[in-house]
Order: structure tokens, then C-alpha cells, then sequence
């Protein structure tokens, strides 16, 4: 069984729509958790970054955490056509700090 | 400024052979980590160098190799090429290495290729 499991998609949605991506983990000992944005031929950029649960927010993005459930959430309001991408959640461990341990990835495709 | 550069952008080798991948770290940052990411999967930590010596190393055989220069740029080589190891692999740097949080940025990754 994988530490961390996304649902890698493909998922389709039209331009404006609220998008909802999740990611749960079987390691409670993870502490920060992070959204990377990964376009096609190019490296991983975060996104956001949050630690321990609660909510964070970012302009039309949010972060979800749910260490009781171990269940994390990003949310894309108001959806435009350059958010398409493959969306990867990742997390760190206490103590290691700077190994990330990734899910595999969902990718969004909006559509006009 | 410059970000994270690596190189070559591409590769194609045979199995069996060895391969050598290069990294340059976001100017400032002095620890670099490697990633492999296999098509359709997310990125695997394959090893991390700080200091010029090797850190913290994920579950990845010896034939996967590292450096890193005082400069703090940082190669792979990866020996005995499988048809396995073809993925795309990714450099991150970062600022410090064992804090508590520190944002890693990547580069746009080598390509291999492994026929």
C-alpha cells in the first residue's frame, strides 16, 4: 500500500467551475503538506503549503487538512483554462524535513 | 535569478550503460534532492546532498549514485541501465538541510530514455 493515495484522473471540468482534489495518507506521523502544479514536459511548482490541519487560503486556491481523517483537500475556484495541469499532493515527515513524499498525481483538464 | 537548471534536457542510452545527469541549485540554496518520476506516477526521493556528502536516501539501489560540488551543483549517475530507470528525473534545491519546513524548487527535469 502507497503512503499516499490521489486519484490521478483524468478529470474534466468546464471553465468557472469549482474543482475539489484530494489526497489521503496512511502515516500519521506526516506534518507538512503541500500542492505541487506540474505542467506537461516541466518540473513540479508549489502551490501551497500547509501544516497540520486546518484551512489555508490562497486567491482562488484552498488548502484542506484533516490529520484526524488523514485527508487532504486543494479547491480551485472559479477555474480557468491555464490551471490544466497535473495536480500532486506532498507531504514530509517530521525529522525530514525535505524528503517529499508525493501522491501520483491528478490531472485537470478545463474546458472552455 | 536564475532557478534550478538541469541538464541535458533529453537522453537516450541502451541498457546496460551508464548515465550522468547534472543539476545547478537555485542561487543561494545549498541542499539538492533527486526525484525520480515515472510516467503517469508521481515523482520517488531517490537521495538528498548537503554539504557534498549524502543525507537522506530513498529505497533506490547503488546504481543510483550522487554528487555534489562545492559549488553546490549536484550529478546523478545512475549505472547498468534498466529499462526501468527510463522516467523523468527531477532536481529540487533548497535553502538548509533538516529544518522543519523548507520549500524545495524543482527544475524542468531530464528525460531518459532507456532502450
Amino acid at each position: 500500500q502507497k503512503e499516499v493515495e490521489q486519484d490521478p484522473g483524468p478529470l474534466s471540468v468546464p471553465e468557472g467551475a469549482i474543482v475539489s482534489l484530494n489526497c489521503t495518507y496512511s502515516n500519521s506521523a506526516f506534518q507538512y503538506f503541500m500542492w505541487y502544479r506540474q505542467y506537461s514536459r516541466k518540473g513540479p511548482e508549489l502551490l501551497m503549503y500547509t501544516y497540520s490541519s486546518g484551512n489555508k487560503e490562497d486567491g482562488r486556491f484552498t488548502a484542506q487538512v484533516d490529520k484526524s481523517s488523514k485527508y487532504i483537500s486543494l479547491f480551485i475556484r472559479d477555474s480557468q483554462p491555464s490551471d490544466s495541469a497535473t495536480y500532486l499532493c506532498a507531504m514530509t515527515k517530521t525529522g525530514t524535513a525535505s524528503k517529499l513524499t508525493f501522491g501520483t498525481g491528478t490531472r485537470l483538464q478545463v474546458t472552455l | 535569478d536564475a532557478g534550478v537548471t538541469q541538464s541535458p534536457t533529453h537522453l537516450i542510452k541502451t541498457r546496460g550503460q551508464q548515465v550522468t545527469l547534472r543539476c545547478s541549485p537555485k542561487s543561494g540554496h545549498d541542499t539538492v534532492s533527486w526525484y525520480q518520476q515515472a510516467l503517469g506516477q508521481g515523482p520517488q526521493f531517490i537521495f538528498q546532498y548537503y554539504e557534498e556528502e549524502e543525507r537522506q536516501r530513498g529505497n533506490f539501489p547503488d546504481r543510483f549514485s550522487g554528487h555534489q560540488f562545492p559549488n553546490y551543483s549536484s550529478e546523478l549517475n545512475v549505472n547498468a541501465l534498466l529499462l526501468g530507470d527510463s522516467a523523468l528525473y527531477l532536481c529540487a534545491s533548497s535553502l538548509e538541510w533538516d529544518t522543519t519546513y523548507n520549500e524545495q524548487f524543482f527544475g524542468p527535469g531530464t528525460r531518459l530514455t532507456v532502450l
